[in-house]
């Protein structure tokens, strides 16, 4: 696609209910972040994709966060038993870590989630 | 580690300059540098990968220390459009891999 997809666009759900979260990346990313933004609150680093390698999970706030990518493409944020305090809006970004390019990181529009 | 941005806020007049600066406690690869208008994604500046490099795009240039850790954003003569909520976001050189942790922003509005 032209740039990184995000779905859903809003999500609203009861506390304790589990939420995915899909990311489809720029087509030829070989890196893929999901990040974290409260209200009003800065960009959150979640977990990191790179090519075949381990992602780093080192930002997962704990273990009802986990994240899938297939390959190069879709990723997957699921939040099981979700809370009050997951609310946020959940921004997936790719890049190209590919010798010669500078490695931006295209943001898709985000999932905001809003949990009652 | 994420990397500490000063100030956290700024009110501008139209055509005043600011700076906003990023620190960060651990050597660096790269920094980069984006702006996030509210209810919108962050959309990427510019990058700086070597020491001492400056970079700029349009009236807004950067520079960075590789050996204090730290870079600069420059804004000069401020438009309406620069208003948001700018953040840099870093590059370590050893642990934690490639992987990119932002500073917590500093929010930037321009006023005629």
């Amino acid at each position: 696609g032209a740039g990184v997809s995000q779905s859903p666009s809003n999500k609203v759900t009861e506390k304790g209910k589990d939420v995915e979260l899909r990311c489809d990346p720029i087509s030829g990313h070989t890196a893929l972040y999901w990040y974290r933004q409260r209200l009003g609150q800065g960009l959150e680093f979640l977990i990191y994709f790179q090519g075949n390698s381990a992602p780093d999970k080192s930002g997962l706030p704990s273990d009802r966060f986990s994240a899938e990518r297939t390959g190069e493409s879709v990723s997957t944020l699921t939040i099981q038993r979700t809370q009050q305090e997951d609310s946020a809006v959940y921004l997936c970004a790719s890049s190209d870590r590919l010798a010669g390019n500078t490695g931006e990181l295209f943001f898709g529009e985000g999932s905001r989630l809003t949990v009652l | 580690q994420q990397p500490v941005q000063s100030p956290q806020a700024v009110i501008l007049r139209e055509g005043e300059d600011a700076v906003i600066n990023c620190s960060s406690s651990k050597a660096l690869y790269s920094v980069h540098w984006y702006r996030q208008k509210h209810g919108e994604a962050p959309v990427f500046l510019m990058i700086l990968l070597k020491g001492g490099e400056q970079k700029g795009h349009e009236k807004i240039s950067a520079s960075f220390n590789e050996k204090k850790q730290q870079s600069s954003l420059y804004l000069t003569a401020s438009q309406l459009s620069y208003s948001g909520t700018y953040f840099c976001g870093t590059e370590g050189l050893t642990g934690g891999g490639n992987k990119l942790t932002f500073g917590t922003g500093t929010q930037l509005k321009v006023e005629l």
